[in-house]
């Protein structure tokens, strides 16, 4: 049973226009939330992170939104660009600790 | 040096075969990971060590062995492995475990069993 859900496996996005991955969790309990970056060949690389107390996180061009009540978080990335295209992951834990991946979504920015 | 190094970078071995994935930081981390990633799938965490101790076998079958000689060296021993248990296996550390969100990610060994 997947605790972590990423439904879209992938999504392609016009260079300069945003870029909407979705995460669903269904264990309450998560307080800490990532999302990984994976180029191939590469390791996971962090991207962006937010705890339970916020709803919004911001970095630069990239956002991350929770919602608590319905179990789902996204990342916005805009203006989106082709350096962008890589699978990203979404990941959750309590207390920070023993992550749980979700099955990734693969993000093509087109030029 | 923000950098986790993984060797070797690709692996074939036979089922009867013994051999070991070396992961190495010098970032002072004191925490590290072994993670399993299949085909389109997410990475499984298999392992934790904090301060060079054992903290976390998440039901890992024996064939794999994991070992963190030093604070900087992680290696998992491999033996006996079956066919399924091909995959890309992740190293990664963090400052410490209740860290662990700040983890680096090593490339990975891409592992085939024959």
């Amino acid at each position: 049973d997947q605790q972590v859900k990423q439904n879209s496996p992938s999504l392609s996005v016009q260079e300069g226009r945003i870029s909407i991955l979705n995460c669903d969790y269904t264990n309450s309990m998560f307080d800490y939330f990532l999302w990984y970056k994976k180029y191939p060949a590469e390791g996971p690389t962090f991207l962006i992170s937010i705890s339970s107390i916020k709803d919004k996180n911001e970095d630069g061009r990239f956002t991350v939104f929770l919602n608590k009540s319905a179990k789902h978080l996204s990342l916005h990335i805009v203006p989106s660009q082709p350096g962008d295209s890589a699978v990203y992951f979404c990941a959750a834990s309590r207390y920070g600790q023993n992550f749980v991946f979700g099955p990734g979504t693969r993000l093509s920015v087109l030029p | 040096d923000t950098e986790v190094t993984q060797t070797p970078k690709h692996l074939v071995m036979g089922m009867t075969n013994k051999k070991s994935l070396k992961c190495e930081q010098h970032m002072g981390h004191r925490a590290m990971y072994w993670y399993k990633q299949k085909a389109k799938k997410p990475p499984e965490l298999m392992f934790v060590y904090s301060y060079e101790k054992l903290s976390i076998n998440e039901s890992v079958p024996s064939r794999f062995s994991p070992e963190c000689p030093n604070s900087s060296l992680l290696n998992l021993h491999l033996h006996a492995l079956q066919p399924e248990d091909s995959a890309l296996y992740l190293c990664a550390s963090s400052w410490a475990r209740e860290r662990s969100y700040e983890q680096y990610f090593g490339p990975g060994t891409r592992l085939t069993v024959t």
